[in-house]
This record gives structure tokens, C-alpha cells and sequence, in this order.
């Protein structure tokens, strides 16, 4: 396992469609972090994971957005009916233990037409 | 709400010169504090960090410098080398709010060679 693998790299929706951002963490890590950059914009946390739970979803917005880090395969980011608003790169980290140690992956861009 | 912000945008420095990136925080509660290097396309990745109880670290060419009463830190990368070109984030960690990143919005480092 190289490092944190997310798929698609890149994703294109049209308006009112699903989009499904996918993030394996590196082996041996159990916590999983999502982030959201925005055009010239800094990485803003979105949500923290562990196997099963979710452990802070403060930064998610309320609606159309969800996630999930099940017991087996990768976690999933979700978001219902994309908006032009929602294209940005999303950005998946991992860790071992609770600590400020993350790794990152490559990211997927997720543009909305 | 920024409570990570890092003011200057861009930096073009020369090739072999220092380049010096700041950051400035306003929460007090910070346990860590990160720097990442980020190439187009690709995740952010781990440069140097800092406990708010110290007030440098070294490694290699980077060194970090941390001015608790002030709330700023800096970065340091001397000799600066064209490879060093890329956009560079000052992040914090509290323990204490939960596993989570702040990010400051990012300085765009080019190193003319």
C-alpha cells in the first residue's frame, strides 16, 4: 500500500446528480479525515472517521452531503444533487491513532456542469 | 471565523536565497502546528512541524519558528531551490476540538532559477 488512495481522480456530474468520492487509507490507519479546497482557498475540514463511526461531522454542510468508513472496503463521501457550488477537490487523510500525523491523498476534482 | 491566516499570497524568491513564509493564529488552545507543500494535481504532503511548546525546529533546509505571544510562525527554506516551487499551508492542530486540521489559505512559493 503506497499511501491513501482516492478514486476517481477526477469526476465530472452534471447539476442534480450523485457524487461518489471513494478513499482507501493507508494500511494499518483506522481513522479517516475529509477535506474540501475550494478555488485559491485553503483545505477545510469536513468530517473525521473511524471504522463504523462518525466522529466529527462538524464541517459537513447539513444537507446533501454524507460519509460513511465501514467495517470493510474504503470510505465514501457522498453528495446528493451536486451543485455548480460543490466543484472543488476533495481530499482524503489518514492516521494511526488520533494524532495530528496525516497522510494525504492525491485528491479527486469534482467539477459540476 | 480564520483562525489559521497566512497573509501573503505569493513569494518569488531567487534561487539560493532564503525564502521566509508567516502565518498568524488567533486560538490560544493550537497544540501543534504544520507545514505542507502542495504540487498542482497531487495531496498535500508533511514538511515540518512544531510543538506550541517549543520555538524552532530545524530539518535540513527548513527550519520552523514559532512566536507564541505574537500567535505567528514562520517558515524558513534556505538555500531556496526551483523544486521548492509550489503552494505551501501553515496548519494547526487542538487536540482538545478534535483530530481535525486548520488550514491557513495558503503561500504560493516560486523559486526563479
Amino acid at each position: 500500500n503506497a499511501g491513501v488512495m482516492q478514486n476517481p481522480r477526477h469526476l465530472v456530474r452534471r447539476r442534480g446528480q450523485e457524487a461518489r468520492l471513494r478513499c482507501s487509507p493507508m494500511k494499518g490507519h483506522s481513522h479517516v479525515y475529509w477535506y474540501r479546497q475550494l478555488p485559491e482557498e485553503g483545505l477545510k475540514f469536513m468530517v473525521y472517521l473511524q471504522k463504523e463511526n462518525i466522529i466529527d461531522e462538524s464541517g459537513m454542510p447539513k444537507e446533501r452531503f454524507s460519509a460513511e468508513f465501514p467495517k470493510e472496503g474504503p470510505s465514501i463521501l457522498r453528495i446528493q444533487q451536486v451543485v455548480r457550488g460543490d466543484s472543488a477537490a476533495y481530499f482524503c487523510a489518514s492516521t494511526f491513532g488520533s494524532n495530528y500525523g496525516y497522510t494525504f491523498g492525491s485528491g479527486t476534482r469534482l467539477t459540476v456542469v | 471565523d480564520q483562525q489559521v491566516k497566512q497573509n501573503s499570497p505569493s513569494l518569488s524568491v531567487q534561487e539560493g536565497r532564503i525564502s521566509i513564509l508567516n502565518c498568524d493564529y488567533t486560538n490560544s488552545m493550537f497544540d501543534y502546528f504544520l507545514w505542507y507543500k502542495k504540487y498542482p494535481a497531487e495531496g498535500p504532503t508533511f514538511l515540518i512541524s512544531i510543538s506550541s511548546i517549543k520555538d524552532k525546529n530545524e530539518d535540513g533546509r527548513f527550519t520552523v519558528f514559532l512566536n507564541k505571544s505574537a500567535k505567528h510562525l514562520s517558515l524558513h527554506i534556505v538555500p531556496s531551490q526551483p523544486g521548492d516551487s509550489a503552494v505551501y499551508f501553515c496548519a494547526a492542530f487542538d487536540k482538545a476540538a478534535g483530530n481535525k486540521l486548520t488550514f491557513g489559505g495558503g503561500t504560493r512559493v516560486l523559486v526563479k532559477p
